[in-house]
């Protein structure tokens, strides 16, 4: 089992503010990184998926790094909306078994 | 293309009641896999597969018994049910696992509750 931790465990910011997270895993044996995006009633969806150390990916205004050599990630939001609202995931595998952070949620005030 | 579909919804059971939860993809995914999701704990592997006729216990097994007869589906039985076992279940697949390349894909989850 990895222990896949994530901070804060939520977050409230002014419409247009910038944030960051952060998800911490075992930096031994590392295969991948997988952020995901959950919004209340619905399922988690695939935001960013990496694998090299250095990693850095973007969609739009959210974007991600990986260090694993430390065994770390963050995920930016910049200049964050309201629709922005949603749980964000971690999780990292070993070989075949995935196992998630519990999450930090993250509320966007118009 | 219909992704993930899980069957059903919503579920009641009576303690000591067996039930198959469903879940079947579209996409031709080698793995799959089920997780159960409980406050404060994050999604927990019970199952998975990495293929047709190919199962594994994950994190959290026990009560749970899982098949997978054709690439397409992987049906989650419980056996006999217990009020630990409330939870949400979500089902997920993805291309391959393994280095872990590609993302899951997850159905839109099943809210069972054991009284």
């Amino acid at each position: 089992i990895l222990n896949v931790e994530q901070s804060p465990q939520s977050l409230h910011v002014q419409e247009g503010d910038s944030t960051n997270f952060t998800c911490s895993f075992p930096s031994s044996n590392f295969y991948a990184l997988h952020w995901y995006r959950w919004e209340t009633a619905k399922s988690p969806e695939a935001l960013f998926v990496m694998t090299l150390n250095g990693n850095e990916k973007k969609k739009g205004r959210i974007s991600a790094t990986l260090n694993t050599k430390e065994g770390y990630s963050y995920l930016y939001i910049k200049g964050s909306q309201p629709e922005d609202s949603a749980t964000y995931l971690c999780a990292t595998n070993t070989g075949n078994q995935f196992y998630f952070g519990t999450g930090t949620s993250l509320t966007v005030i118009p | 293309n219909a992704g993930v579909t899980q069957t059903p919804k919503f579920q009641v059971l009576k303690t000591g009641q067996s039930m198959t939860l469903q879940c079947a993809q579209d996409m031709n995914h080698e793995y799959m896999s089920w997780y159960r999701q409980d406050p404060g704990m994050g999604l927990r592997l019970i199952h998975y597969s990495v293929g047709a006729g190919i199962t594994d216990q994950g994190e959290v097994p026990n009560g749970y018994n899982v098949s997978r007869s054709t690439t397409e589906d992987f049906p989650l039985r419980l056996l006999s049910a217990a009020p630990s076992q409330t939870s949400v279940y979500f089902c997920a697949s993805s291309p391959v696992v393994g280095t872990g390349n590609y993302g899951y894909t997850f159905g839109s989850g099943t809210r069972l509750t054991v009284v």
